[in-house]
């Protein structure tokens, strides 16, 4: 059975730190990982999308890495704003289904 | 604007009531997707529908029902068995394989 497990729970840093957040998957055999971010009270808004024979995504000061061999996903976000505190999801397909398997999430706090 | 309609966003349930949640997208996605969180947790899949007229239970579809009668709709009904329904509700659709997510609601038992 697929289990996501995302470290650390929470994190807070100062401003314009560079940083990673954690995933890491026990099934290899996905068919793709998606990150999302989650504000409190709201839905999730989906950040980036990697496939099973990807590498990495980026979209502006985000980047997401994927090591399918190691169970292992990373996302790393660049010159941290306050306006990037929220919770951050990650999230394994493993099939066309459309299911989606969620971690626990990392609540981010980016201090001014 | 295109997007995924949650309502209400907060409900609230007296002890063996039955309520509806509503979910209505116009992204023209043939799936859609109803979750659970839990404080601290991730989500949790409760129904799912890849086409209209059929939908599969879930990991935790017990207490829950839903119907698929149009494209753009697909409501969820927490039961009276459903015996802790306290909880963030969510809504998704997919286009390919990308998940797009309502506001959720927040339901609460009183």
């Amino acid at each position: 059975k697929q289990e996501v497990t995302q470290i650390p729970a929470a994190l807070s840093v100062p401003e314009g730190e560079n940083l990673v957040l954690n995933c890491s998957f026990t099934d290899s055999a996905i068919y793709n990982l998606q990150w999302f971010r989650q504000d409190p009270g709201k839905g999730l808004t989906s950040l980036l999308l990697i496939q099973s024979s990807q590498r990495e995504q980026t979209s502006g000061r985000l980047n997401a890495s994927l090591d399918k061999s190691s169970g292992r996903s990373t996302l790393y976000i660049a010159a941290s704003q306050p306006g990037d505190s929220a919770t951050y999801l990650c999230a394994v397909m493993m099939d066309s289904s459309y299911k989606l398997i969620f971690g626990s999430g990392t609540r981010l706090l980016v201090r001014p | 604007d295109g997007g995924i309609t949650q309502s209400p966003k907060y409900l609230f349930r007296k002890e063996g009531q039955n309520v509806t949640l509503s979910c209505e997208q116009n992204l023209n996605h043939d799936a859609m997707y109803w979750y659970r969180q839990d404080p601290g947790q991730g989500l949790r899949l409760i129904y799912y529908s890849q086409i209209v007229n059929d939908f599969q239970k879930g990991d935790i579809a017990e207490g829950y029902s839903v119907s698929r009668e149009k494209k753009e709709s697909f409501p969820l009904t927490v039961t009276s068995a459903q015996k802790n329904p306290t909880a963030f509700y969510l809504c998704a659709s997919f286009r390919n394989t990308e998940a797009f997510f309502g506001q959720g609601t927040r339901l609460t038992v009183v």
